[in-house]
């Protein structure tokens, strides 16, 4: 139990188009979701906690306009880049909160952006 | 599947107890990251590694990373609640490309 399915896994888009990637608990429902953002060689950054059906928390530094979050449902996170640009290629991934039951965090295998 | 085995998957370890958590590739890793997530905070970012035999400390928590670069371990001494957590290991395999182990959740039992 306790899956994060999150799609898609690696993405080309364009400088200036939008992406979106999806995160999704499988068999669980997800009230708190995480996104992450990995730089060549660094550790991993906590962009944004997204909340279900309310506005996501971002860290500082991170833009809330270009980093467009929803997370409409119990089951579904979405992160849109906006405009993307080349400096955004990274490797994006979500984390889903199972609960205090399932006691922690599954992961999503992440998605590897490259804006051309 | 996994690309980096992580174990256990779980662990129930009496406070006070040493615990070890490891985390494997066949292949060399370039760099090899440990965090830790506590339940209803992000992840934390303990450690890196990248060279073969480094280790590193914090606090009681220890890193290796053995000489082919192939595993890591990360090991508590004398366990606190504050331990309990997730453990997540993450590995760079080469050029940019990054893969996952699947967590270890660790309980302390008081």
């Amino acid at each position: 139990g306790a899956v994060v399915s999150q799609h898609p896994s690696r993405v080309i888009c364009k400088s200036g188009t939008s992406v979106k990637i999806e995160c999704r608990s499988l068999d669980f429902q997800a009230t708190t979701m995480f996104w992450y953002r990995q730089f060549p060689k660094k550790s991993l950054m906590l962009m944004a906690t997204s909340n279900e059906g309310s506005k996501a928390t971002y860290e500082q530094g991170v833009e809330k306009d270009k980093f467009l979050i929803n997370h409409a449902s119990l089951t579904l996170s979405t992160l849109t880049v906006t405009s993307a640009h080349p400096e955004d290629s990274s490797f994006y991934i979500c984390s889903a909160d199972a609960g205090a039951f399932n006691y922690g965090y599954t992961f999503g295998s992440g998605t590897r952006l490259t804006v051309v | 599947s996994q690309e980096l085995e992580q174990s256990p998957q779980s662990l129930i370890v009496q406070e006070g107890k040493n615990l070890t958590i490891n985390c494997t590739s066949s292949k060399t890793l370039y760099g090899l990251y440990w965090y830790k997530q506590k339940y209803g905070e992000g992840l934390i970012f303990l450690m890196m590694l990248q060279k073969g035999g480094e280790e590193k400390s914090h606090e009681k928590i220890t890193a290796k990373l053995d000489e082919k670069k192939q595993q890591s371990s990360l090991h508590i001494t004398a366990s606190q609640p504050s331990h309990a957590g997730i453990y997540l290991c993450g590995a760079d395999r080469s050029n940019y490309q990054l893969i996952w182990g699947a967590g270890t959740k660790l309980i302390i039992k008081p």
